[in-house]
């Protein structure tokens, strides 16, 4: 168990809907990174926060949004779903420090859209 | 654009015999980690490598990292059937943020 918690577990939706992932990171780390896992795609990075701030960007789509709020806890905003975007969701935590960058895994979010 | 790739994709073991896997990168980094992931499941963090010529070992696995030839290896040792999984390395370019590049992952069958 790396302690960063993510939920839901598994979530079935149909195309065009909005869905939001949450994660709380570690206690004590500020850092929160989201990934996206699909076949097509590997492992992707999607954005990172920072004590609440927007620190990195990846190949994020317009249509995906996050935020990190005042408690660090983290949501991954999803909207106008399309069939390509059923994935496994990963959001990570670091501590966030000039050393202390190394980032642990949550349990996933399985998005499934219909 | 910094690109990661694992090789072989897919690695049949017998029990007992030794593999390595390989991870080549596209930039310059100092800071390489090794991931495993048992199916449908989450990554557990295996490694991670700081510096030109670090060494971990632990239990049956042990990688390095060649900052030089942009190369990092994992090697197994005496295969047994629970180092079944899909094993990714990954590489942090270090500039703002620490986001994490991954390789396409090597999936290894340990047979009996």
């Amino acid at each position: 168990d790396s302690g960063v918690t993510q939920t839901p577990k598994h979530l079935i939706t149909a195309t065009g809907q909005r869905v939001t992932l949450r994660c709380s990171p570690r206690s004590g780390d500020l850092s929160v990174y989201w990934y996206q896992q699909s076949l097509d795609q590997g492992l992707q990075f999607l954005i990172q926060y920072y004590n609440g701030e927007e620190r990195a960007k990846g190949n994020i789509l317009e249509r995906f949004s996050a935020q990190q709020f005042p408690d660090l806890h983290s949501e991954l905003n999803l909207s106008s779903l399309e069939l390509g975007d059923s994935a496994l969701y990963f959001c990570a935590s670091s501590a966030g420090g000039a050393h202390s960058y190394e980032q642990y895994f949550g349990p996933g979010t399985r998005l499934t859209v219909t | 654009e910094l690109k990661v790739e694992q090789n072989p994709l897919f690695l049949s073991m017998q029990e007992g015999k030794n593999y390595t896997i390989y991870c080549n990168y596209s930039t310059t980094s100092d800071r390489l980690y090794w991931y495993r992931q048992d199916p449908g499941k989450s990554l557990e963090s295996l490694f991670v490598l700081l510096s030109n010529g670090a060494v971990k070992q632990e239990g049956r696995l042990m990688a390095s990292l060649d900052t030089k030839a942009r190369l990092s290896t994992l090697h197994i040792t005496a295969a047994v059937h629970d180092l079944s999984a899909t094993y990714f390395c990954a590489v942090d370019e270090g500039a703002a943020g620490n986001k994490l590049t991954f390789g396409g992952g090597t999936r290894v069958l340990v047979k009996p």
